[in-house]
């Protein structure tokens, strides 16, 4: 397919659990978003890749959570010893250029992976 | 830091009937503003956007003006549809990453 695909599109997982969610961008798209939407609420930035290097992680919530684009394709977004506060979508986009400050490339959205911790 | 607020929904209209949603930014110079949409069980989709002040933003008979003076980019369109039922996000971009508001769920009724 032509856009953004995140694998799985549901994921159950108990308390303490590692998970990991994949995101493979539209193809040659250099930039890479990870964004978390909690229930009711806008997506909120986690982190950005500019091929593979991860150029802002600012928004990783804690040190629980980790990214990674190692060949600047497909993306993992792995969280170890999942809390219930973990429970949300979360969001991949991809644009075709960097993003400069100056950027007006608009993001392309998958789907999402929901993400529930019991 | 940067932000946006929208207004608070749900927000119910009858087919046909004209639709504001209100739009606020807080921002260090002038970012790109944008709308999203989000159908129900469908991701983000790109509706509109504005690169600089006095911008108009249009799609789909959905239109949006960048006005600095007032710091608003309200979503406005003459005439809903059933089909226009969904979740609409606000955003502004800061460097690369994308600031959202909380979303405004509009309903149509036929």
């Amino acid at each position: 397919g032509a856009g953004v695909s995140q694998s799985p599109r549901y994921k159950v997982a108990k308390r303490g659990q590692d998970v990991a969610l994949r995101c493979d961008p539209i193809s040659g798209h250099v930039s890479l978003f990870w964004y978390q939407q909690a229930l009711g609420q806008g997506p909120e930035f986690l982190t950005y890749f500019q091929n593979e290097a991860q150029l802002d992680k600012s928004g990783l919530p804690s040190d629980r959570f980790f990214a990674e684009r190692p060949e600047g394709s497909v993306s993992t977004l792995k969280i170890q010893r999942t809390q219930q506060e973990d429970s949300a979508v979360y969001l991949c986009a991809s644009s075709a250029r960097g993003g400069d400050l100056n950027s007006n490339q608009p993001q392309h959205f998958g789907d999402g992976t929901r993400l529930s911790i019991l | 830091g940067n932000s946006v607020t929208q207004m608070e929904g749900p927000v119910t209209l009858s087919e046909e009937a004209f639709l504001t949603i209100n739009c606020t930014y807080t921002a260090t110079g002038y970012p790109s503003l944008f709308w999203y949409v989000q159908y129900p069980g469908e991701g983000l989709q790109l509706l509109l956007k504005a690169t600089k002040a006095d911008d108009k933003g249009s799609n789909k008979g959905f239109e949006a003006t960048y006005r600095k003076e007032t710091t608003s980019f309200h979503l406005e369109k003459g005439s809903v549809q059933v089909s226009d039922s969904a979740v609409y996000f606000c955003a502004l971009r800061q460097g690369g990453k994308l600031i959202f508001g909380q979303g405004t769920e509009l309903s149509v009724k036929p």
